[in-house]
């Protein structure tokens, strides 16, 4: 069985300090994964991606992937009080063409002003 | 980026009506489209995959002649929720992939069922 665990918080964060929310999987064939922040009554909204091991940075946030491990992780530098959100962990086993998301529970963010 | 437009936005409907749930790929073409679920606090559960010209293919566990699925052109799916009951009531997301991985998510409907 498929699964993407996450805690689910509140992770609480001053204002422009870093948040790291992780998450982690249970299927090793697992390609592409994926975070989204999903505001409260709202869908969620892809925040990036990360195929390969190791880190990418778009603006404030990074992510990390380590497959020996299975493990991803989101890194929100300076954060705002606008990041307060759930992050959605989502994976794809994927190959060639669509394959279902499996996703987490979220992990509330709260950034206090 | 691409959009993908849902309607209702919101709807409250009696136990044991039908209500469905439009979604469109306003600015590409999807075969593909996903439903999901989510009941509150909860993730998105994936219901089904909707496949343009063919039969949808449904999670273990969804009952697919309650939730009817139609994906009659390459722009819109649609889902209806037959006699509908109030343990139905919950926040429906659809999403299509505009491109090899990535899935774009409609804005979702919020259903209540009383």
């Amino acid at each position: 069985q498929k699964e993407v665990e996450q805690n689910s918080g509140p992770l609480s964060v001053p204002e422009g300090a870093i948040a790291s929310l992780n998450c982690t999987y249970s299927d090793r064939g697992s390609q592409s994964f994926f975070w989204y922040r999903q505001y409260s009554g709202k869908s969620p909204e892809l925040i990036m991606f990360i195929y390969s091991n190791g880190d990418k940075e778009d603006g404030r946030f990074t992510a990390q992937l380590n497959k020996a491990s299975q493990y991803v992780s989101l890194l929100i530098r300076d954060s705002q009080p606008s990041d307060s959100a759930t992050y959605l962990c989502a994976v794809n086993i994927g190959g060639s063409g669509y394959s279902t998301l499996t996703f987490g529970k979220g992990t509330m963010l709260l950034v206090s002003p | 980026g691409a959009v993908v437009s849902q309607h209702p936005s919101r709807v409250i409907c009696k136990s044991g009506t039908s209500v469905k749930i439009e979604c469109r790929s306003l600015d590409f073409q999807a075969t593909t489209m996903f439903w999901y679920r989510q009941f509150p606090k909860q993730s998105l559960m994936l219901m089904a995959t909707s496949n343009e010209g063919s039969k949808a293919t449904y999670e273990q566990g969804v009952e697919k002649d309650k939730f009817l699925i139609n994906h009659a052109s390459l722009t819109l799916s649609t889902l209806t929720v037959t006699s509908a009951h109030p343990e139905d009531s919950s926040f429906y997301i659809c999403s299509a992939p505009a491109d090899s991985y990535e899935q774009y998510f409609g804005p979702g409907t919020r259903l209540t069922v009383t």
